[in-house]
């Protein structure tokens, strides 16, 4: 089945930028998604179509995606986005969609 | 406001079937584009992708657990039911259901029922 594979932590200080990766076959052609869930809570969407912010979201958070790799960047990141951050898309189908595994950002 | 709640059994033995509802407003799950998700997320481990249902009946199912899974829905109570057979310890898990929009982003969650599969 479709894997995607992401680093089991991060960690950065206060200010400084924190990138995540996120890799899968099918990328080249799929977008990709991320979320973050914090302690307790639902997941919340970050970032949709490989590079858009919802509304809400602020522009720290950014996306991009070039070949079999997506990337979720929080440039000058803040102590209140340590949480979960999960990569989420389609297998080449497009019928079978996966979660990446996770990763820790920890800030500090 | 666009909200979903998830209900169900909190405690199921081994070996029975668990039936979930996912009830929602704010929005109708006949427009085109629209999907609703069911997503889990066992104790400390990452999130898992179960099944979705469009706005159009068709079904998609997990790789691995589609054997065990059925989703639909009632358009009319604004519902989307999820069922998985043969439970087991290792489904032990928090349940969500999401909505997910013609762009395919999950926007919207639900905040989550816990389902314990113990004897």
């Amino acid at each position: 089945s479709y894997e995607l594979t992401q680093p089991p932590s991060v960690s950065v200080s206060p200010g400084q930028t924190a990138r995540i990766t996120c890799s899968g076959d099918a990328l080249p052609k799929k977008y990709a998604y991320w979320y973050q869930q914090k302690s307790g809570q639902a997941p919340v969407l970050v970032i949709y179509e490989d590079s858009k912010r919802p509304s809400g979201i602020p522009e720290r958070f950014s996306g991009s995606r070039s070949g079999t790799m997506a990337t979720l960047t929080i440039s000058g990141a803040q102590v209140e986005d340590e949480a979960d951050y999960y990569c989420y898309s389609t297998d080449s189908n497009g019928n079978t969609w996966v979660f990446g595994g996770g990763t820790k950002v920890t800030v500090l | 406001q666009v909200t979903l709640r998830e209900s169900g059994p909190a405690l199921v033995k081994p070996t029975q079937t668990l039936t979930l509802t996912c009830t929602f407003s704010g929005f109708s799950l006949s427009t085109s584009g629209m999907c609703v998700n069911w997503i889990r997320q066992p104790p400390g481990k990452a999130l898992e992708w179960l099944a979705l249902i469009d706005w159009d009946d068709d079904k998609y199912y997990s790789t691995s657990l589609k054997t065990r899974l059925t989703i639909s829905k009632d358009t009319s109570k604004n519902q989307v039911v999820l069922t998985m057979t043969n439970m087991d310890p290792v489904d032990t898990a928090t349940y969500y259901c999401a909505r997910r929009m013609a762009n395919y982003a999950m926007d919207v969650w639900g905040q989550g029922t816990t389902v314990t599969v113990s004897s």
